[in-house]
């Protein structure tokens, strides 16, 4: 079993709500990762860390922020949500000088 | 930075036939490919994985290839079982980060 704990599970929101995904992981690792999933199943990278205090900006831009105050904790935040902001949301980690990532499960959010 | 291409998107056999989906990559400095497995309603989940130096990797039902002069790995899973079913993503590292494929869904007919 995956270390990493994504919740909630699922949320809907309204429009304009200021919502935050939680994303913890007990296995140590320096690197962490968020991915938006379409409906179309593919993975785009949003946001992602080396460790405490590093975050990058992913490949697809996002209107979301993410922090890394403790090596465990990355979560993701989004000030005010919108319908296109659908999407199912998921973590990552990584081991510095290690090749695979670990999953969590993910977070599907619905913004109504 | 790395682009990784998979094919097929939508994928059918029947139970007991063998499943290929294949990957080309860009960045020849790319050296070690994973591949994950997506189930309905959880994240993806490694499966197998290859490094560079590697021509192919087995373990029971499920194989992977890579060739590295024509940049492209695929995934091989015989004797196809229904609990197959599922998303299937490549993967291949750039300098820091996986780069993963567009997934091909895997129906397995009983």
């Amino acid at each position: 079993e995956a270390d990493i704990y994504q919740t909630p599970r699922y949320l809907v929101i309204g429009t304009g709500k200021k919502i935050t995904l939680e994303c913890s992981q007990t296995m140590g690792h320096d690197k962490m990762y968020w991915y938006q999933q379409d409906p179309g199943m593919e993975l785009h990278l949003i946001h992602y860390s080396y460790g405490v205090n590093s975050t990058e900006k992913g490949d697809l831009s996002s209107e979301s922020t993410v922090s890394r105050i403790r090596t465990e904790h990355f979560p993701l935040t989004l000030e005010s949500a919108r319908p296109s902001h659908t999407s199912q949301y998921l973590c990552a980690s990584s081991k510095q000088g290690a090749r695979g990532y670990t999953f969590g499960s993910g977070t599907r959010l619905t913004v109504v | 930075g790395e682009n990784v291409e998979q094919h097929p998107s939508t994928l059918s056999v029947q139970e007991g036939d063998s499943a290929v989906i294949k990957c080309t990559y860009s960045d020849s400095a790319s050296n070690y490919f994973p591949w994950y497995k997506q189930e309905l309603g959880k994240g993806p989940q490694l499966i197998i994985d290859i490094r560079s130096n590697v021509g192919e990797k087995k373990d029971q039902r499920i194989a992977v290839t890579l060739n590295k002069t024509a940049k492209h790995f695929s995934l091989h899973i015989t004797e196809t079982q229904p609990e197959d079913s599922a998303v299937y993503f490549c993967a291949a590292r750039g300098a820091n980060n996986l780069f993963f494929g567009t997934g091909t869904r895997l129906t397995v007919i009983p």
